[in-house]
């Protein structure tokens, strides 16, 4: 079946330093690829997408390109700031995206200043 | 930008009791929603595909005589956790589709943390 593996957190930085959180999948058919991001207590925002091979998703100095050969969709950020904090998932929809969404285990950030 | 309203935020209540969660789309229609739980420092996990007008669609092993689905209009979704225990204790949260535009993903409430005692 179709799934997301991303890498374990918590992931640790410090203000201003860069940001790779990596996501790997496994998907039958040609999947789009989404990064959610999740402040505490509260639901998922939509970071950014990308839904077809070479695409690169940006939003907020965040970015992803969906690498097709590797099945990878990293995410990453050139400097962060201490709001980054959260959890981030890497997700896929199969079939459109609109369709039901499999999710990694998620990936908690914390940025000190 | 399109809103997902998710009531209430959170709930404690006492074990046995039934609750009933809304999710409604504020600013478009949604002929799908969807239903998922989290329990923490997890990820979410996909209950049941809610679908306006007919039957929701569980996912393997979630009870859907435990996990009731209504979904009457194009902008809200129900869930009733019926005789909640204290394992059912967890953050629900629900997604919507827009159906006016149809490759765009879901939209997310911002959750609903339930506590049974």
């Amino acid at each position: 079946g179709d799934s997301v593996t991303q890498m374990e957190g918590p992931v640790t930085l410090s203000e201003e330093a860069f940001l790779t959180i990596n996501c790997t999948y496994t998907a039958t058919g040609y999947p789009s690829l989404f990064w959610y991001v999740q402040y505490p207590g509260e639901g998922l925002q939509l970071l950014l997408k990308a839904t077809k091979a070479d695409d690169k998703g940006s939003n907020k100095g965040f970015e992803a390109t969906y690498r097709k050969e590797t099945t990878s969709f990293h995410l990453e950020k050139g400097s962060v700031q201490v709001s980054d904090s959260a959890v981030y998932f890497c997700a896929l929809s199969v079939g459109g995206t609109a369709s039901k969404l499999t999710f990694g285990t998620g990936t908690r950030l914390q940025v000190t200043l | 930008g399109a809103v997902v309203s998710q009531h209430p935020s959170r709930v404690i209540c006492k074990s046995g009791t039934s609750v009933k969660i809304e999710c409604r789309s504020l600013d478009f229609q949604a002929t799908t929603m969807f239903w998922y739980r989290q329990f923490p420092k997890q990820s979410l996990m996909l209950m049941a595909t809610s679908n306006e007008g007919s039957k929701a669609t569980y996912e393997q092993g979630v009870e859907k005589d435990k996990f009731l689905i209504n979904h009457a209009s194009l902008t809200l979704s129900t869930l009733t956790v019926t005789s909640a225990h204290p394992e059912d204790s967890s953050f629900y949260i629900c997604s919507a589709r827009d159906v006016g535009q149809g490759s765009q993903p879901q939209h997310f409430g911002d959750g609903t943390r339930l506590s049974i005692l």
